[in-house]
């Protein structure tokens, strides 16, 4: 069935420092891809997405390419903000699911000054 | 615009009683999903609702219902708690149902505690 595999936490790094967190999935059909972020005590807000092989997804400075032949969807930021610090989710959408969401285990990252 | 909002925010229960968890999905979307969050783990699809049709289900047991009404809002029933019921229950909304593009959009849940 389809899933998402997510980088292992909790990461820690110092403030404008280059951030990677790891995403590969698997599904039956052609996915959209998606990263959520969860700050302390909030519901999950949508960081980026793309829906096709080779999109890039950006936003706030984080970037995503969705890289069909190696089913992954890398998070990545140049330089991070102690305001980043929070929970990220790994998500595709498969078109043969309709629009149910499978998520990774979230990855918890903690920017300090 | 009001985004998606849930209540109550915060839940006791105790094990055996019933609970129902209510979302109101943002204005103009039609579709609703709940999803339950273990700590430290990510959501897992619980069901999914589109024009009061049942559109999708987890793989969680027939204690769990749902239901959605002409306003497009929902509820999310579950009977004879058990302690491992303690969660997170998220309530997404969309747009539509049969699209993978289209995004959710969360709210901020409701953490119910069975004791």
């Amino acid at each position: 069935g389809d899933s998402v595999t997510q980088m292992e936490g909790p990461v820690t790094l110092s403030e404008e420092a280059f951030l990677t967190i790891n995403c590969t999935y698997t599904a039956t059909g052609y996915p959209s891809l998606f990263w959520y972020v969860q700050y302390p005590g909030e519901g999950l807000q949508l960081l980026l997405k793309a829906t096709k092989a080779d999109d890039k997804g950006s936003n706030k400075g984080f970037e995503a390419t969705y890289r069909k032949e190696t089913t992954s969807f890398h998070l990545e930021k140049g330089s991070v903000q102690v305001s980043d610090s929070a929970v990220y989710f790994c998500a595709l959408s498969a078109s043969n699911t309709g629009n149910q969401f499978y998520f990774g285990t979230g990855t918890s990252l903690t920017v300090i000054p | 615009d009001a985004g998606v909002t849930q209540s109550p925010t915060h839940l006791i229960k105790t094990r055996g009683q019933h609970v129902t968890l209510r979302c109101s999905p943002i204005s103009g979307h039609k579709s609703v999903s709940w999803y339950q969050q273990v700590l430290g783990q990510g959501p897992q699809f619980i069901f999914q609702y589109y024009e009061k049709e049942e559109r999708g289900r987890g793989n969680f047991p027939d204690r769990f219902s749902a239901r959605q009404f002409p306003n497009y809002s929902s509820e999310l029933n579950v009977n004879a708690l058990l302690l491992g019921d303690s969660a997170l229950y998220l309530c997404a909304s969309s747009l539509a149902a049969e699209s993978s593009y289209n995004e959710q959009f969360f709210g901020p849940g409701t953490r119910l505690t069975v004791l």
